[in-house]
């Protein structure tokens, strides 16, 4: 069985930092991308990032430019997302998902629980 | 960037109804667009990519159109179950983005 289970979300304050991570399991991870998508309370989905299988190649949306930055271990079967100079813009529920990324597929078919960042004073 | 533009925001519709919600793209994106579902508190689930492509485990009701820049997805008999808010999404290039959402009321 696929699984995603995100951790690391938290009340940081502006311009902390936070660690996010997603662990994976029932899947071969290093053959797949990883994205992560955040959804600011009653709020829409927003993408944020996506990696490579290799991390030869990432990609963020604007606003996290220089300030986030998505990784992954394969030998551990983790996604991270380091999260700096945070904004109370960036308060959301952040979900980590596997991404099928192929001549005729681009899908997100599997996404974690999501986790809580809350940036506030 | 490519700007997604769903239609209507929200929808009141009674079991048995057929539903359709549309989706803009600002820029041409052949079919590589996906739809997702998502229930109050729970993550997002993929109904339909590749513009018209029906995702395993997904009931038939559900059905996917479109290419360019104009798509639609449409519930051909409202379900219980299918209350939720939908969402389009283009994976054509980075940055990906989604629609605004589409809430599926119950009348």
């Amino acid at each position: 069985e696929v699984q995603l289970v995100e951790s690391g979300g938290g009340l940081v304050q502006p311009g902390g930092s936070l660690r996010l991570s997603c662990a994976a399991s029932g899947f071969t991870f290093s053959i797949y991308w990883m994205s992560w998508v955040r959804q600011a309370p009653g709020k829409g989905l927003e993408w944020v990032a996506n990696i490579k299988q290799d991390a030869g190649e990432k990609y963020y949306m604007d606003s996290v430019k220089g300030r986030f930055t998505i990784s992954r271990d394969n030998a551990k079967n983790s996604l991270y997302l380091q999260m700096n100079s945070l904004r109370a813009e960036d308060t959301a529920v952040y979900y980590c998902a596997r991404d099928v990324r192929g001549v005729t597929v681009r899908k997100s078919d599997y996404w974690g629980q999501g986790t809580l960042v809350t940036v506030s004073s | 960037d490519i700007q997604m533009t769903q239609s209507p925001s929200s929808v009141s519709a009674s079991v048995g109804d057929r539903v359709t919600i549309t989706c803009r793209a600002s820029q041409d994106i052949s079919t590589w667009l996906a739809w997702y579902q998502q229930k109050p508190g729970k993550a997002p689930n993929v109904l339909i990519y590749a513009a018209s492509s029906l995702q395993s485990g997904v009931p038939s009701r559900f059905s996917g159109s479109g290419s360019g820049t104009d798509f639609s997805l449409t519930i051909s008999s409202l379900q219980p179950e299918d209350f939720a808010t939908y969402y389009c999404q283009q994976a054509n290039s980075f940055p990906l983005t989604f629609g605004g959402g589409t809430k599926v009321e119950i009348k």
